[in-house]
């Protein structure tokens, strides 16, 4: 089993690039998060979803939009990328009411 | 919402002394409390939980206590050896639900 996997593992962009990050697991898990790592912030719940075809909004969610379109896959997406978007981003997947499994993340820098 | 704060942001201690993180957080309904391990350039691994109906769990050197009257949990290290450094992170749910409000974390560099 691969567990959690994310796609790209580095990133640059220009301010107002869009660009979509995939999370994958093959776990059978029914719940999926996006969080986003910043220097002594912790993580912060971006958006997750509960099962296929569910999405919801987390603690930061402006300037992003995901979907569920099948259970192993939660994409995130960036319509025009900012600055502040900077960050390294993991996804996480659970089953119901139990520990969360982290991707290796994603380091996103936008110029 | 949930807040959860953690203390302290570093902590340095010697090989083989022990090591304290704590917690609080704010939401009365939340139920259950877990603390993730960072290693640098890594991502966050579960080293242990614990669940409301529980004070104390413990794994070979970690233990975790919760006090809900307080709204404070913690992490205990004991015997402290150098792979323990890494940055560590408390967590609540919000609510009875699945979803996870963390900590500001706390980077444990232990001393040879």
């Amino acid at each position: 089993n691969a567990g959690v996997t994310q796609t790209p593992k580095f990133r640059v962009l220009k301010t107002g690039q869009s660009m979509t990050l995939l999370c994958a697991q093959d776990m059978n898990h029914e719940y999926m998060y996006w969080y986003r790592q910043d220097p002594g912030m912790g993580l912060r719940l971006i958006h997750y979803s509960v099962g296929e075809g569910t999405t919801a909004k987390g603690e930061v969610p402006d300037g992003y939009n995901v979907s569920r379109l099948k259970k192993q896959n939660f994409l995130l997406g960036l319509e025009s990328a900012a600055p502040s978007q900077t960050s390294v981003y993991f996804c996480a997947s659970s089953p119901d009411f139990d520990e969360q499994f982290f991707g290796p993340g994603t380091r996103l820098t936008v110029l | 919402g949930e807040n959860v704060e953690q203390h302290p942001s570093t902590l340095s201690v010697q090989e083989g002394d022990s090591a304290v993180i704590k917690c609080t957080y704010s939401d009365s309904a939340s139920n259950y409390f877990p603390w993730y391990k960072q290693e640098l350039g890594k991502r966050p691994q579960l080293i242990i939980d614990i669940r409301s109906n529980v004070g104390e769990k413990k794994d070979q050197r970690i233990a975790v206590t919760l006090n809900k009257t307080a709204k404070h949990f913690s992490l205990h290290i004991t015997e402290t050896q150098p792979e323990d450094s890494a940055v560590y992170f408390c967590a609540a749910s919000i609510g009875g639900g699945n979803m996870l409000t963390f900590g500001g974390g706390t980077r444990l560099m232990v001393k040879p």
